[in-house]
């Protein structure tokens, strides 16, 4: 069984599209995050919820919308894209926000392509 | 500013040697560090967590340093394989991690 799976794995998409991208987790986690890693293959924190709550959000433009449903999900949605999303976005997971207990699992990676 | 550097020339190595990879910061001070492998086209994984009150950590054939005075980093391989081969990030933080930029591994048999 994956334990942080997200969904799709590739996405092309236009300019100006609406697009999300789910992700779960089966391990129990209190703590899930977005990431997004760009061409230099810089990862990035984007959000990070605790509890289905919104604990982080890096200053990302408001066109990004994370939704947590409950702790096993955080979804991404990400309205009028633009070139500049073009990049692999991850999702993460992690007992809790407690550092010595934040020992992140990382989904595959959703590779976003915005023509 | 924050910083986390890695040395971002790929480190290539013989097959058998020892691969030490670096991380150093500045402006933080972590209580923890963390090592995490990174694979062309997956996510990261965990490696290993090292406090700033331990030395040294070790796992396997893996061998973590951890500096505060320095704010320095070390990550080593020993016995590399070329299955060893892949991005190396170091990170640090508090409620959030923040990534180094990776240093990518070669080992060639």
């Amino acid at each position: 069984d994956t334990a942080v799976s997200q969904t799709p794995k590739y996405l092309v998409t236009q300019m100006g599209n609406d697009k999300s991208i789910k992700c779960e987790q089966n391990l129990g986690h209190d703590t899930m995050y977005w990431y997004k890693q760009d061409s230099k293959k810089f990862l990035k924190i984007m959000f990070s919820y605790n509890n289905k709550e919104l604990i982080i959000n890096e200053t990302v433009p408001n066109r990004f919308s994370p939704k947590s449903p409950d702790k096993a999900h955080l979804n991404l949605h990400i309205n009028s894209l633009e070139l500049g999303d073009s990049a692999v976005y991850f999702c993460a997971s992690s007992p809790s926000l407690i550092v010595a207990k934040n020992i992140q699992y990382f989904g595959a990676g959703t590779r976003l392509s915005v023509l | 500013s924050q910083k986390i550097e890695q040395n971002s020339e790929a480190l290539n190595i013989q097959e058998g040697k020892t691969a030490t990879l670096t991380c150093n910061y500045t402006n933080y001070s972590p209580a923890y560090l963390q090592w995490y492998r990174q694979d062309p086209g997956r996510g990261p994984v965990f490696l290993l967590l090292i406090r700033e009150n331990e030395k040294e950590k070790r796992k396997e054939r893996l061998k973590v340093t951890f500096d505060t005075t320095l704010k320095q980093s070390l990550f080593h391989i020993t016995a590399s394989q070329p299955a060893d081969s892949a991005t190396y990030l170091c990170a640090l933080g508090f409620q959030k991690l923040v990534f180094g930029t990776g240093t990518r591994l070669l080992v060639s048999p």
